[in-house]
Formats: C-alpha cells, sequence, structure tokens
C-alpha cells in the first residue's frame, strides 16, 4: 500500500514569512495525484493545492506553492507570506485510482 | 461549499448501538470515500465506491459496512459502537476520473459521532 510519511509534527512561522511544510511518499506508481488539505479548528478539509504527477511544473496557487521532485518522491508545500488564518493541521495526500492516502498531518502555528 | 453534503452533523449514541451515517456526493460526481479521523489524528482509509461498486477497502472493521446506491448517495453502517469509534467520519467524492476535475476529492464537513 502507498504510504504518505509528514516527519514534522509540528512548525512555527512568523506572520509575513515563509514556511516550507514537508512530504514524502511511496508508490510504485507512474501517474498519480499529490495535495496538500488544510484543516482548520472547524475540522473542515480544504483543498490548497494539488500536483499531478505527469507535470514537471511545480503547482502554485497564490501564496501557497509546492516543490515537486519525482524522483526523490517529495512534494512539500511553502507558504509565503504567512497569515494569521494559515494556522491549521496541513495533510499532505497521494492519490492513484482506486483510494487516497494521507499523511499524519503537520500542526502550523502562525506568530504574530 | 464543497457540494458533498453529511448528515446528521452530530450524533451522540450508547455503546453496542448501531448507526448510519448518510452522504450525498457532488453533482455528477461517482465515486464516493469514506474516512475515518479520532481525536488529534490523521484520516484513516475506509473504503471507496465507484458507481455503485466497491472498489477499494481500507481499515474498516467488519463491524462497519457501507454501500453506494443508484443515485449514488451512500451510507456508512456503524453497529456494536464502542467507545472508540468516536470520531469524525468525512465522506467525499469525486468524479470519473477521465474528466477535467476527476482527479480532485471534495470532502464533506464530517459527521461527529460520539459514543457514550
Amino acid at each position: 500500500a502507498q504510504t504518505v510519511t509528514q516527519s514534522q509534527p509540528e512548525m512555527s512561522v512568523q506572520e509575513a514569512e515563509t514556511v516550507t511544510l514537508s512530504c514524502t511518499y511511496d508508490t510504485s506508481e507512474s501517474d498519480y495525484y499529490l495535495f496538500w488539505y488544510k484543516q482548520p479548528p472547524s475540522r473542515q478539509m480544504i483543498l490548497v493545492i494539488r500536483q499531478e504527477a505527469y507535470k514537471q511544473q511545480n503547482a502554485t496557487e497564490n501564496r501557497f506553492s509546492v516543490n515537486f521532485q519525482k524522483a526523490a518522491k517529495s512534494f512539500s508545500l511553502k507558504i509565503s507570506d504567512s497569515q494569521l488564518g494559515d494556522a491549521a493541521m496541513y495533510f499532505c495526500a497521494y492519490f492513484n485510482n482506486n483510494d487516497m492516502r494521507f499523511g499524519a498531518g503537520t500542526r502550523l502555528t502562525v506568530k504574530p | 461549499d464543497s457540494g458533498v453534503t453529511q448528515t446528521p452533523k452530530h450524533l451522540i449514541t450508547a455503546t453496542g448501538q448501531r448507526v448510519t451515517l448518510r452522504c450525498s456526493p457532488r453533482s455528477g460526481d461517482l465515486s464516493v470515500y469514506w474516512y475515518q479521523q479520532s481525536l488529534d489524528q490523521g484520516l484513516q482509509f475506509l473504503i471507496h465506491y465507484y458507481n455503485g461498486e466497491e472498489r477499494a477497502k481500507g481499515n474498516i472493521l467488519e463491524r462497519f459496512s457501507a454501500q453506494q446506491f443508484p443515485d449514488l448517495h451512500s451510507e456508512l453502517n456503524l453497529s456494536s459502537l464502542e467507545l472508540g469509534d468516536s470520531a469524525l467520519y468525512f465522506c467525499a467524492s469525486s468524479a470519473d476520473l477521465g474528466t477535467v476535475s476527476g482527479n480532485t476529492i471534495y470532502f464533506g464537513e464530517g459527521s461527529w459521532l460520539t459514543v457514550v
């Protein structure tokens, strides 16, 4: 089974600074999709960004961007100009065809 | 609003009881996924249905079962409930993989289950 590893249980960033959350995964597939989801205290799962494995270009959504290294099976999330509203749990996820697997999550704290 | 609807939003029940959680996927989505999230834990994949058929099964207990109906809504049945079953149960949906948006999964707001 595919596994997703987030090695940083907690991260902290100063408001307006940049932070990078790490994610690695294990798969034997060549075509798959990777996601970052944000879960604020309300517990709602909010899609932040997604990356298709066949695309070499890193995905970007406003202040959020990824560093996708397919050979290294690495998929990190960079949050620029951090805002207080970015404080949440962030989950990395791998999706291929029939199922979607999540990492254990990284709790991000934003300091004013 | 993701378009995925889950009911009930909150449920409190006693040990040994049985409950049914319901999920209506986004319009046109054929796939439904169920996840369990215990307090301060990650999301555990339970089961995936595609157009009425079971496609993948995760760490789903034998006391739990699910189905997807012809109108594509899905139900997750939890029986002989134990205290440890208290969790947030998410339903998520995605379209057929051949479509533009087919490879994004959208989550409902979850059903909070408390077993006392």
